[in-house]
């Protein structure tokens, strides 16, 4: 079972920022925060991951709470091509799949 | 890095019939295969998890006697479904393990008539 909860979806206007929170409250130590995203009928596309400090790349800003117990994905300038679903995900980093709960669909409106 | 190529992106069989998908890493080796499937509106599923020249190790509730995975190389793995059926029409998803993480292929549309 999936370690994370999520909103079932969100909107949020073009050009503006998209935050996309995301509870892991029994995540263990050494586990990660990784976000990915599903545009429809293709394969999960890699966002950001993280441990315990934010993190930032091109695509998006990953910022966990100190306790680690939640987490906030940001997309800062949304575009319409942002929507997709997006799945927060906790887990071991290595050879243990990952587990994919029903994420948060998010819809990007002109 | 990590380019997958995961072929076909959809077919159509007979009820009946087998077909086998094809997962590639392209530009690294991947020791670990995951294997998802994806019912409509519904998340990806982790249906198997495969490591180069062993057998693969099946979730509850997967047969592995119609859902064949072979894994003979660290750039190719396969999945057959035998004999399929209506319900078998699902997303199929591969995902390999390369050394700095996850990656994923671009899906199956799988259509059983």
């Amino acid at each position: 079972d999936a370690k994370t909860t999520q909103p079932p979806s969100m909107d949020c206007a073009e050009g503006r920022a998209a935050n996309l929170p995301c509870n892991h409250s029994t995540i263990s130590g050494n586990e990660y925060v990784y976000w990915y995203r599903q545009i429809h009928s293709q394969g999960p596309q890699y966002i950001i991951h993280g441990l315990k400090n934010n993190e930032t790349n091109e695509m998006a800003s990953l910022i966990i709470t100190e306790d680690r117990k939640s987490s906030t994905l940001i997309l800062p300038h949304a575009t319409l091509r942002d929507t997709a679903v997006y799945y927060c995900i906790v887990s071991y980093s290595g050879n243990t799949p990952l587990v994919f709960g029903k994420g948060t669909r998010l819809s990007v409106i002109a | 890095g990590a380019v997958v190529s995961q072929h076909p992106s959809r077919v159509i069989c007979k009820s009946g019939t087998s077909v086998k998908i094809e997962c590639r890493s392209l530009d690294f080796q991947a020791t670990t295969m995951f294997w998802y499937r994806q019912f409509p509106k519904q998340s990806l599923m982790l249906m198997a998890t495969s490591n180069e020249g062993s057998k693969a190790t099946y979730e509850q509730g997967v047969e592995k006697d119609k859902f064949l995975i072979n894994h003979a190389s660290l750039t190719l793995s396969t999945l057959t479904v035998t004999s399929a059926h209506p319900e078998d029409s699902s997303f199929y998803i591969c995902s390999p393990m390369a050394s700095y993480g996850y990656t994923f292929g671009s899906g199956t549309r799988l259509t059983v008539v």
